[in-house]
């Protein structure tokens, strides 16, 4: 299976500073045809996962432009910047390059 | 607007059986899309335990060693999970997903709310 590590656990934010997570991947989720097979979730306290960014680095719709996602092959990261209140849960890395499917363990975001 | 909606017992006896449905709304079952299946031990990361198309085709984590099985209802539009041989390690939130298959992947874009599942005598 594919392991995914997420660094770091917890992550205290004052609000309107910026906020990086890191996704490592045991191998590669760089498919031939050039997409990385590499999204993040973001779940809010007490709801389901949501969708941020898909492929690596494609905000999905409706999710605002202070989340961005890059990286390629094993590295990647998601930034948010001027971190809200709102903005508070469990990111988790996903990838869909091979079944199964694996997760990140998580990063908890919290405001200071 | 998509919904999914899980629903199934609260409680599940060790060594018993747990079976789920998922009910679609606003969307077709029978579209480009992996039905899926993934749960949330408590204060644990998610877990991915299957999907199913459709045409019936169906993909399964193997973390579960042949216990779990998905199911497709296209005259209901819903989808089913059967995990059999629960243990307490079997006790999470189980959420059924829309995995909508884009240009290039599968991309869960709706959540049902989420069920808890606890087992215990």
């Amino acid at each position: 299976d594919i392991v995914l590590t997420q660094s770091p656990i917890s992550l205290p934010v004052t609000p309107g500073e910026s906020a990086s997570i890191s996704c490592r991947s045991s191998q590669s989720l760089l498919h031939s045809n050039g997409h990385n097979y590499l999204d993040w979730y973001l779940q809010q306290p007490g709801k389901s996962p949501q969708l941020l960014i898909y492929l690596g680095s494609n905000r999905a719709s409706g999710v605002p432009d202070r989340f961005s996602g890059s990286g390629s092959g094993t590295d990647f990261t998601l930034e948010i910047s001027r971190v809200e209140a709102e903005d508070v849960g469990v990111y988790s890395c996903m990838q869909s390059l091979r079944t199964p499917l694996t997760f990140g363990g998580g990063t908890k975001l919290e405001i200071k | 607007q998509v919904q999914l909606q899980e629903s199934g017992p609260g409680l599940v006896k060790p060594s018993g059986t747990l079976s789920l449905t998922c009910a679609v709304s606003g969307d077709s079952i029978s579209t480009n899309t992996w039905w899926t299946w993934v749960r949330q031990p408590p204060g644990k990361g998610l877990e991915w335990i299957g999907e199913i198309y459709h045409s019936g085709s169906a993909h399964y984590n193997p973390s579960f060693k042949n216990r779990v099985t998905i199911s497709v209802d296209k005259s209901t539009n819903q989808f089913s999970l059967n995990l059999n041989s629960m243990t307490a390690a079997d006790t999470a939130v189980y959420y059924c997903a829309r995995g909508f298959i884009g240009t290039y992947s599968r991309e869960f874009d709706y959540w049902g709310q989420g069920t808890l599942v606890s087992v215990s005598s």
